[in-house]
């Protein structure tokens, strides 16, 4: 299977500690976003690389959140001092870079923070 | 300040009947307009997408409509499966940026 993988697929930690998700985008995708999800709401856009350059970040990153796409392959998403509004389903997604942005997603990281 | 709304959280519609999905958008900027549908614990998948120099296209069961004059799109299921019931999420895009907007998502179930 040549899908976007996500690990893990569930992390619950306490408040306070930090946590990093991983995704592997589709191999030949030159784009991969972060995007969050929270119950009854839609996908919210965190920020998205083209390669290893992050081009964009939403000011729902704060400053406690980091992302990496070390060499254009695979990402992580850090977050640091989890607080229990970090709460929610992180969704991965890859892209070629043309017109009309259509996303393939993973199965998301499931996060509860205690 | 939600740019893509989908104000019906939930629907209910017959097997084999239509099921007519609704979203609208604000911004009149976006030019390329997706659905996604999704499962519990999976993420989102493609459905369908139009561009704005349309104003229809099929795909089997699924037809998307989109009314630019009107900041409006819709989603046709004909006919409705049970395997359809999820959660089916309108998204846009335009060319002065480079991620999907979404909305908040309409749940459809399809009953026997």
């Amino acid at each position: 299977d040549t899908g976007v993988s996500q690990d893990p697929r569930h992390k619950i930690t306490k408040r306070g500690q930090n946590v990093t998700f991983r995704c592997d985008p589709i191999s030949e995708h030159n784009r991969l976003y972060w995007y969050r999800q929270t119950l009854g709401q839609g996908p919210e856009f965190l920020t998205y690389f083209q390669n290893e350059a992050q081009l964009e970040k939403s000011r729902l990153l704060s400053d406690r959140f980091s992302a990496e796409r070390p060499k254009g392959s695979f990402s992580t998403l850090e977050i640091q001092r989890t607080e229990q509004g970090d709460s929610a389903m992180y969704l991965c997604a890859s892209s070629l870079s043309q017109g009309g942005e259509k996303l393939f997603f993973g199965s998301g990281t499931q996060l509860s923070v205690l | 300040d939600q740019q893509v709304k989908q104000n019906s959280p939930s629907l209910s519609v017959q097997e084999g009947r239509i099921s007519i999905l609704n979203c609208d958008y604000t911004n009149s900027m976006f030019d390329y307009f997706l659905w996604y549908k999704k499962y519990p614990a999976e993420g989102p998948t493609f459905l369908i997408s139009i561009s704005s120099i349309k104003d229809k296209n099929e795909d089997g069961r699924f037809t998307v409509f989109l009314n630019k004059s009107a900041k409006h799109l819709s989603l046709h299921i004909v006919p409705s499966q049970p395997g359809d019931s999820a959660v089916y999420f309108c998204a846009a895009s335009g060319s002065y940026t480079d991620k999907l907007i979404f909305g908040t998502g309409t749940r459809l179930q399809v009953f026997p």
